[in-house]
């Protein structure tokens, strides 16, 4: 079956410090995963996407097939990056459709 | 405009009532999407329409009953809901095939009384 785990629910880090936002995936197809993002008061919003490697807000994520993980990293952490973060994955369904599984999120607070 | 917009931003019902929240995008997707999301927790997904047509029910009770009726807008139609219905309802749109990036409405904030 297809899930998403993000093991830590609340991550609190100092300013400048880094950080790793942990998400592993169990997925029997070809994986296509992604960061979204919930600012307090925001819409969700795509961070990052795998399959386009770009770098966001100093923000990466490596595709690791082997340890099936996905994890969120940036060296040195802003006050701004304090959200809450969803890994997700695109899964395939009947009929040829796909959806978006999410994992159940990770509070990032970024103390002063 | 790349944005999708949704109204109503707050609805308060009754069990007896009879809403519609109304979704709509003006970026040429053909993937639409309605989410249930409650207090820190994720989305959930409700419905995905491709192409005006409904390709994925995730066994929604009737109540929610959605429509598309163009590639623009999207409708989810409530009735006799129950207080455990209140949530954050989200729109969504994207490109096919769906492994495009999902973009997310602000959400209607529903309070079932």
């Amino acid at each position: 079956a297809q899930r998403v785990t993000q093991p830590e629910k609340l991550l609190s880090v100092f300013k400048g410090a880094p950080v790793e936002l942990k998400c592993n995936y169990s997925y029997s197809g070809s994986p296509e995963l992604f960061w979204y993002v919930q600012y307090s008061r925001q819409r969700l919003q795509l961070l990052l996407r795998h399959i386009s490697r770009e770098s966001i807000k100093g923000f990466t994520a490596d595709l690791n097939k082997g340890e099936t993980s996905f994890h969120l990293k940036k060296p040195f952490a802003q006050e701004e990056d304090s959200a809450m973060y969803y890994c997700a994955l695109s899964v395939g369904v009947q009929g040829g459709s796909e959806k978006l599984v999410f994992g159940k999120g990770t509070k990032l607070t970024v103390n002063p | 405009d790349t944005e999708v917009t949704q109204t109503p931003k707050h609805l308060v019902m009754g069990m007896t009532n009879k809403k519609s929240l109304k979704c709509e995008q003006h970026m040429g997707h053909r993937a639409m999407y309605w989410y249930k999301q409650k207090a820190k927790k994720p989305p959930e997904l409700m419905f995905v329409y491709s192409y005006e047509k409904l390709s994925i029910n995730e066994s929604v009770p009737s109540r929610f009953s959605p429509e598309c009726p163009n590639s623009s807008l999207l409708n989810l139609h409530l009735h006799a809901l129950q207080p455990e219905d209140s949530a954050l309802y989200l729109c969504a749109s994207s490109q096919l095939p769906h492994r495009y990036e999902q973009y997310f409405g602000p959400g209607t904030r529903l309070t079932v009384t």
